[in-house]
């Protein structure tokens, strides 16, 4: 099993640009989640998934969208990129949520630049 | 809201001294705790899951420990060793968030 995946793992942008980061597990979990992590200010929740064609907000969600559109796929868009999103983004998955059994598996994570 | 605190910010100890690393949360009303390990520039390795059930789990020279009505996790590693250092996060979970300390960043001296 490869696990959780994540594509691209660098990226550089112009302000305004856009861009699709791709998040690929293969261990047939429900949960899916995109975080952002930025020195200072730990993890923080982006999106999150709880199932194939769900998505919802989490921390801080503004400026990003998601789709869910397979179950082993959560895709992160930046429709218009500011350089407050220059930051290091993780996907992760869990097999249940709400469950004293929910081990929680990260991806490598994607370094982005927003010049 | 619950909160996730992870105090100190960072350390430092010599090889070979036993250390143990805290963490908060405020509301007991949790499914498991969990701690991972970050290296630099790298993602999160899971270490140790905590069911609410549990109050202690064990990997090694690892040692997690869980006290839900105080609102405290502590991670004790046992005969720390240069490669042991890395920022060690943990993270509480609770409906369908997962909520994360800050992190405490733990440098062993050789």
């Amino acid at each position: 099993n490869a696990g959780v995946t994540q594509t691209p793992k660098f990226r550089v942008l112009k302000t305004g640009q856009s861009m699709t980061l791709l998040c690929a597990q293969d261990m047939n979990h429900e949960y899916m989640y995109w975080y952002r992590q930025d020195p200072g200010m730990g993890l923080r929740l982006i999106h999150y998934s709880v199932g194939e064609g769900t998505t919802a907000k989490g921390e801080v969600p503004d400026g990003y969208n998601v789709s869910r559109l397979k179950k082993q796929n959560f895709l992160l868009g930046l429709e218009s990129a500011a350089p407050s999103q220059t930051s290091v983004y993780f996907c992760a998955s869990t097999k249940y949520a709400a469950s004293s059994y929910n081990e929680q598996f990260f991806g490598p994570g994607t370094r982005l630049t927003v010049l | 809201k619950q909160e996730v605190t992870q105090i100190p910010a960072a350390l430092s100890v010599p090889e070979g001294e036993n250390l143990v690393l805290n963490c908060s949360f405020t509301d007991s009303a949790i499914y498991n705790l969990q701690w991972f390990r970050q290296d630099p520039g790298k993602g999160l390795t899971s270490l140790l899951l905590i069911q609410s059930s549990q109050r202690e789990q064990t990997s090694g020279r690892l040692n997690a420990s869980l006290d839900k009505s105080s609102g405290r996790s502590t991670l004790y590693i046992a005969a720390s060793q240069p490669g042991d250092s890395a920022t060690y996060l943990c993270a509480v979970n609770r409906d369908d968030k997962i909520i994360f300390g800050k992190g405490t960043r733990l440098h062993i001296l050789p």
